[in-house]
């Protein structure tokens, strides 16, 4: 079982729809998740970091993480054609690596 | 733009051929981070440095790979008898150490081995 787990999608939403991205983990023990989002021929951008179970909000997008189920979500309210990039979540593990998923395409149609 | 830049930004080379790419992090970090992304999957860790010293290399980098950060700010990866399967996108990230989940990500090397 890897340890990070994402659809690859794509994912084709219309513009001020709410997006729902979603992952899995396998390590109970991982305490840092993360939401990088990806530009065609860009490197990765920080979007948000959690620790441990919760909520977090910044503007459009809220980031979740339920330990219970090792579930991780990213949320984004009335998404932008400019939204349109891959999202990839990640996890911190215990040797301070970061272990990312595959990536979740995500277009947003004018 | 994150602070961390790369050169250079594109590479095609023959196979067989060695390559080396730079990575310049942002100056107050002190880890430095290359990865190593394929089409379709997300970034896979190849190694990293505290300052100077090379903490952990996965078992992706072959003998054929070196990485250096000889004075704890730039660093380079080398790549020699460069083969069709290097082909990948390099990516460097840089982080403090005290905020390992806070890694800023350079553009990226993008390698074409013909």
């Amino acid at each position: 079982q890897k340890e990070v787990e994402q659809d690859p999608g794509p994912l084709s939403v219309p513009e001020g729809a709410i997006v729902s991205l979603n992952c899995t983990y396998s390590n109970s023990a991982f305490q840092y998740f993360m939401w990088y989002r990806q530009y065609s021929r860009k490197g990765p951008e920080l979007l948000m970091y959690t620790y441990s179970s919760g909520n977090k909000e910044d503007g459009r997008f809220t980031a979740q993480v339920d330990k219970s189920s090792k579930y991780i979500s990213l949320f984004i309210r009335d998404s932008q054609p400019s939204d349109s990039a891959t999202y990839l979540c990640a996890i911190l593990n215990r040797d301070d690596k970061i272990i990312f998923g595959k990536g979740t395409r995500l277009h947003i149609l004018p | 733009d994150t602070g961390v830049s790369q050169d250079p930004r594109h590479k095609i080379t023959k196979r067989g051929q060695n390559v080396t790419f730079r990575c310049d992090p942002i100056s107050e970090h002190n880890r430095l981070y290359w990865y190593r992304q394929t089409l379709g999957q997300g970034p896979e860790f190849l190694t990293y440095f505290q300052n100077e010293a090379q903490l952990e290399k996965s078992r992706l980098l072959s003998d054929r790979f070196s990485a250096e950060r000889p004075k704890g700010s730039f660093s380079t990866l080398e790549i020699q008898r460069t083969e069709q399967g290097d082909s990948a996108m390099y990516l460097c990230a840089t982080s403090g150490t005290s905020v390992p989940y806070e890694q800023f990500f350079g553009p990226g090397t993008r390698l074409t081995v013909l």
